[in-house]
């Protein structure tokens, strides 16, 4: 089975860009999170998605922004860009969103806002 | 409050001795705790996972892991480090009382020596 996949795996970006993230889950998964990760402050969740629907949400701004489709594929958008957007956001897929589901990272999508 | 610590930034350890890395959780519900593996540059790979029964678990590249209940630790455990053991290690707990959120640990980097 193929793996969690993300594109691109690298971007470059400006000041007061936005850009978007897409992420496709293993087969037959249903769950797709996404995360920032920054050696600052780790990896912190951003949103969770299952059947189309937001489940969770972290603490950040309403510029991040996600959604999923029926096929389960899922992005994730950041409008006006900042300098402390640039990290690495990882995508992770489960087959459900059941508290004993693994989770399954993708190789996640280097942002770099300059 | 849920979270998960991981009180070391660093382990080092040499090629050939055991290697312990530590996680402790706070957890409302039962815990169901994970350990993931994260070379350079890349995604985040599952390594093993408690969810019920036997406080011992054994995952993937010869790592196990102990939970145990009344000091709320999970900590990773392999008889023999492996120089390319070496990499960023995350604990994460599934918290079941809160939309099976996942929280991450903020990482212990282990470096195995030759």
């Amino acid at each position: 089975k193929a793996g969690v996949t993300q594109t691109p795996r690298y971007l470059i970006k400006t000041r007061g860009q936005q850009v978007t993230l897409s992420c496709s889950p293993i087969s037959g998964h249903r769950s797709v999170s996404w995360y920032q990760q920054t050696p600052g402050q780790g990896l912190q969740f951003l949103f969770e998605y299952f059947s189309e629907t937001q489940r969770n949400k972290g603490n950040f701004p309403g510029r991040f922004s996600g959604r999923q489709f029926s096929n389960s594929r899922s992005e994730m958008n950041v409008s006006t860009l900042e300098l402390g957007d640039s990290a690495l956001y990882l995508c992770a897929s489960s087959l459900d969103s059941a508290p004993t589901d693994t989770q399954y990272f993708g190789p996640g999508t280097r942002l770099t806002v300059l | 409050a849920q979270s998960v610590a991981q009180p070391e930034d660093q382990v080092n350890v040499a090629e050939g001795n055991p290697l312990t890395v530590k996680c402790t959780y706070s957890v409302s519900g039962n815990p169901y705790l994970f350990w993931y593996v994260q070379y350079p540059n890349r995604g985040l790979q599952f390594l093993l996972k408690y969810i019920t029964g036997d406080n011992l678990v054994k995952g993937s590249y010869g790592f196990e892991a102990e939970f145990n209940k009344s000091q709320t630790s999970f900590h990773l455990k392999k008889p023999s480090a492996l120089v390319s053991d070496s990499a960023l290690y995350f604990c994460a707990v599934r918290d079941g009382y809160n939309f099976n959120k996942f929280y991450f640990g903020s990482g212990t980097k282990l470096n195995v020596k030759p």
